[in-house]
């Protein structure tokens, strides 16, 4: 079955505690990128990947690193979490083909809770 | 900039009724993509329906429709026949053509309640 899968889907943590939100695709997709959700607010991008090896900053890049070493996982990494992470985490994946509808696919998404 | 705006936080519609979720954008892309993603309580992200700016007609998947209309910036949702398993958050996104092209830009949401 193709899909996204993200871990932990819950975590609540304090603030200061690095922890890491893994990701892995199993389509084959070139592109990944890393989307929170915040309330009035909707989804927005955090950082994207094109390849491997190949990041690059979304639109609310800070306090957020990334890596792309396979194909198939892009792990966020929050290296000194923040209350104001507190947010829905979704992992998206696509192909790259350049046809403007295709699909990204989409995790079930990651709760994070910083205290 | 691009962007997106859904001004409707919350509706309501009665069950078997159609209903419009309204959704306007803004881009200098000559070519762009605009979706629709629903998000029941459970929190996953599930894709309705797609137009391209160049689509000549309106997509139509199943009970989902896109009323697009490029002049105004426009590309309502309209789901036909609501059940109460339509009631969740809907986003409306669009994708452009220029640099990040598989970024989504999201609006607000707007979130749908059937009464039965």
């Amino acid at each position: 079955e193709a899909q996204v899968t993200q871990n932990p889907r819950y975590l609540i943590t304090v603030t200061g505690k690095k922890l890491t939100v893994t990701c892995s695709q199993n389509m084959n997709h070139e592109y990944m990128s890393w989307y929170r959700q915040d309330p009035g607010l909707g989804l927005r991008q955090i950082y994207y990947s094109m390849n491997v090896e190949v990041t690059d900053k979304g639109d609310v890049p800070e306090g957020y690193k990334v890596s792309r070493k396979e194909k198939r996982n892009f792990p966020l990494i929050l290296e000194s979490p923040s209350p104001n992470q507190t947010s829905l985490y979704f992992c998206a994946s696509s192909l790259f083909r350049g046809s403007m509808g295709e699909t990204q696919y989409f995790g079930p998404g990651t709760r994070l809770l910083v205290l | 900039a691009q962007k997106i705006t859904q001004t409707q936080p919350g509706m309501f519609v009665q069950e078997k009724e159609a209903v419009t979720l309204d959704c306007t954008y803004d881009t200098s892309d000559p070519s762009y993509g605009l979706f629709w993603y629903k998000q029941p309580s459970s929190g996953e992200m599930i894709f309705l329906i797609y137009q391209g700016s160049y689509d000549q007609q309106n997509a139509t998947e199943g009970r989902y429709s896109l009323n697009f209309q490029k002049a105004r910036k426009s590309a309502n949702l309209v789901i036909s026949a609501s059940q109460l398993g339509d009631s969740a958050m809907y986003f409306c996104a669009m994708r452009g053509d220029s640099g990040n092209t598989g970024k989504l830009i999201f609006g607000q949401g707007t979130t749908l309640q059937v009464k039965p």
